[in-house]
C-alpha cells in the first residue's frame, strides 16, 4: 500500500545534540511538509516542500533545517535540540495541483524526547 | 489569513448514538476547502471528510456527514450510530493559499 513512512517512531536525544528524523513516502506526492505537535495541540506547519522549492513558515526557528534530497525522502535536522522541542513530529505528503483540494496524507510521527 | 476555531475541546456519546462536533472558520480566500481529520491515541491522522466551499450540497461519507454552512462560515461533523473506534481527537481543518489551518480539536470519547 502506499503511505507514509516516519522513521524512528520514538527518539530520545540529549539537550543540544543534534538529532535527524526521517520521512519518506511511497504515492509520488510532489508536496512534503513537516508539522510540530505538542501534547493536545494542533499541529503546527514547519516548512514545506514543493518539489523542490522549499518554504519555510515565518516563527519556525533556524534550529529546524529540512533537506528533501529527492521526491521519496525529506528530513528535518534539529541542530541544538532544546527541552521545548520535545514534541510529536508530523510528515505529510500532498499531491498539488490536483482536480480537487490538497488533502494531506501524514506519516505516524516522530516522538522526540529531550533529556 | 484564515482561523478555525473548535469550541468543545471534549466530548462524549454513547455507543450506537449520534454527535456533532462544531466547527467555525474565517477565512478571506474564495476558493477553499474544508476538512475533519481524526487523530487516534498513537495512530496516525487520517482524512475523514472532505467539502469543496463551492459545493452547496453537504459532503457525506459513510456514517460520518457535514453540515456546511457558508454563510455562516459553520462546519459540524455529524457522526451517526458512533463506534468504539471513532474514539479519537478530531480536528477541523481548513485549506487555502496553500496551506492547512487546523482547529485546536475535540477529543471525542466512546461510552460503552
Amino acid at each position: 500500500d502506499a503511505m507514509v513512512i516516519q522513521n524512528p517512531r520514538y527518539q530520545v536525544t540529549q539537550f543540544g545534540k543534534p538529532v535527524t528524523l526521517s520521512c519518506s513516502q511511497t504515492l509520488n506526492h510532489n508536496v512534503m511538509y513537516w508539522y510540530q505537535q505538542k501534547s493536545s495541540q494542533a499541529p503546527k506547519l514547519l516548512f514545506h516542500y514543493y518539489d523542490k522549492d522549499f518554504n519555510n513558515e515565518a516563527d519556525t526557528p533556524d534550529n529546524f533545517q529540512s533537506r528533501r534530497p529527492n521526491t521519496s525522502f525529506c528530513f528535518l535536522d534539529i541542530r541544538s535540540p532544546g527541552l521545548g522541542d520535545a514534541a510529536m513530529y508530523l510528515c505529510a505528503t500532498s499531491n498539488a495541483p490536483t482536480g480537487f483540494a490538497y488533502e494531506q496524507y501524514f506519516g505516524p510521527g516522530t516522538r522526540l524526547t529531550v533529556t | 489569513a484564515q482561523t478555525v476555531t473548535q469550541s468543545q475541546p471534549e466530548m462524549s456519546v454513547q455507543e450506537a448514538e449520534t454527535v456533532t462536533l462544531s466547527c467555525t472558520y474565517d477565512t478571506s480566500e474564495s476558493d477553499y476547502y474544508l476538512f475533519w481529520y481524526k487523530q487516534p491515541p498513537s495512530r496516525q491522522m487520517i482524512l475523514v471528510i472532505r467539502q469543496e466551499a463551492y459545493k452547496q450540497q453537504n459532503a457525506t461519507e459513510n456514517r460520518f456527514s457535514v453540515n456546511f454552512q457558508k454563510a455562516a462560515k459553520s462546519f459540524s461533523l455529524k457522526i451517526s450510530d458512533s463506534q468504539l473506534g471513532d474514539a479519537a481527537m478530531y480536528f477541523c481543518v481548513s485549506f487555502g493559499n496553500e496551506k492547512l489551518t487546523f482547529g485546536t480539536g475535540t477529543r471525542l470519547t466512546i461510552i460503552p
